[in-house]
């Protein structure tokens, strides 16, 4: 069965230019949180869906960051004006249901801003 | 506040011997703990997890040990292999929400 999967793998943009990373969670997990890891650290929460509803946003840095679930499987997390500090690895992580299940991750998408 | 900590960021062991990774965790009210294994270029992987009313939990070639009393976790891995080279991190539920809390990490490099 696939896992989590990531696209794109790997991302280099300009500052102030808009990018968007998609994430396709495991079938059937209704669960789906993105994280940001950057070099040498943990993974830091950004934001969690429940369904097609972001359920808990308050991990989203500020308001150039934006996350959607339109249909409650796929996502894509909207990065709008970049800066060289939103350098970092994108983390999608799926669970069948959330609190208190084993969150599945993917490979993760490399920004690099320039 | 709420944080998820390792004691050391990197551990070198000799191939075949015994792993031990520490974390400390500072939120009593967690009630379930996370193991994570990271190499180089992928996400996070799954290792084990333990719940709070357990103290032990085994799984292939791995233990998670809980202290509560300390607010103490650690994971051993039985002899140790190349393929054991990685980043481990634990981690906890966030604190009354969704999402997970992770540390930094503990690299361990083995030796041949």
């Amino acid at each position: 069965g696939a896992g989590v999967s990531q696209t794109p793998s790997n991302k280099v943009t300009e500052k102030g230019k808009y990018v968007e990373l998609r994430c396709d969670p495991i079938s059937g997990h209704t669960a789906l949180y993105w994280y940001r890891q950057s070099l040498g650290q943990g993974p830091e929460f950004l934001i969690y869906f429940q369904g097609t509803g972001a359920a808990d946003d308050s991990g989203l840095p500020n308001d150039r960051f934006f996350a959607v679930r339109p249909e409650g499987s796929v996502s894509t997390l909207k990065i709008q004006r970049t800066e060289r500090g939103d350098s970092a690895v994108y983390l999608c992580a799926s669970s069948p249901v959330g609190w208190g299940e084993t969150q599945y991750f993917g490979p993760g998408t490399r920004l690099l801003v320039l | 506040g709420e944080s998820v900590g390792l004691h050391l960021p990197t551990l070198s062991v000799q191939e075949g011997d015994n792993s031990i990774i520490n974390c400390a965790y500072s939120n009593s009210a967690s009630d379930y703990f996370i193991w994570y294994k990271q190499e180089s270029g992928k996400g996070p992987q799954f290792i084990i997890d333990i719940r709070s009313n357990m103290d032990k939990r085994q799984g292939q070639r791995v233990t998670v040990l809980l202290n509560k009393t300390v607010k103490h976790l650690s994971l051993q891995i039985a002899a140790t292999q190349p393929g054991d080279s990685a980043v481990y991190f634990c981690a906890e539920p966030r604190g009354g929400a969704d999402g997970l809390t992770f540390g930094k990490g503990t690299h361990l490099i083995i030796q041949p």
